[in-house]
């Protein structure tokens, strides 16, 4: 399958500091790349969608101004999170959908994922 | 609205069979998708049905009901590695995923 890798795979921060995290997809190129967070033993929520060239769509609920998500080429899009404070701790999540021409399938696959600790 | 439902956690003996259901409600939709996801790590994709039916991959298989709104994995010949969430998630009109809240499959000796 389709690789995509994240970066870093985790990460500890002061509270009020940026955090910035990577998504590229390392075979292939994704138009679209969408940015999950999930807490402990809960599933996966959305948080915006990730489209290259254009601004991201964020999900409700989800500020823009603190989840900034640049999608510049068509390997990576990155998240930051700024001014980070506790409750931003959680497992930050990026896929990338791989749309495949003539067959009516758009699967997404994910990164490993970002170990987010705000202290 | 949009709803996926799958049982919270399931429990099965090592070498057997076991069936995950999976009910949606979509807007519009463009196929039904199973990820398995093991504790502390992402989701990996295990299939993908979109026409009625069966679809086999060595041990998983995965059936789709459109007209029913419902898919099952079935897993056979469980190992202990096979104990994990396994994750339902339907994609609607806008090529979005809804995902269900996981499944926690437990496999005993």
């Amino acid at each position: 399958g389709a690789v995509v890798s994240q970066h870093p795979s985790w990460v500890i921060c002061k509270s009020g500091t940026s955090v910035k995290i990577e998504c590229r997809s390392l075979d292939f190129q994704a138009t679209t790349m969408f940015w999950y967070r999930q807490f402990p033993k809960q599933s996966l929520m959305l948080m915006a969608t990730s489209n290259e060239g254009s601004k991201a769509t964020y999900e409700q609920g989800v500020e823009k101004d603190k989840f900034l998500i640049n999608h510049a080429s068509l390997t990576l899009s990155t998240l930051t999170v700024t001014s980070a404070h506790p409750e931003d701790s959680s497992f930050y999540i990026c896929s990338a959908r791989v749309e495949t021409s003539g067959v009516t399938q758009e699967t997404q696959y994910f990164g490993p994922g970002t170990r987010l600790l705000v202290l | 609205g949009q709803n996926i439902d799958q049982p919270t956690e399931m429990t099965a003996t090592e070498g057997a069979i076991v069936q995950i259901n999976c009910t949606y409600q979509t807007s519009g939709f463009n196929g039904l998708f199973w990820y398995q996801q093991h504790a502390g790590e992402a989701p990996t994709f295990l299939s993908y049905n979109v026409l009625d039916g069966l679809e086999e991959k060595g041990r998983f298989s995965s059936f789709l009901s459109r007209s029913k709104g419902y898919s099952y994995l079935l897993l056979k010949e469980l190992q202990m590695k096979d104990s994990a969430s396994y994750l339902c998630a339907a994609m609607d009109s806008n090529y979005q995923l809804i995902w269900g809240a996981g499944t926690k499959l437990i496999i005993k000796p």
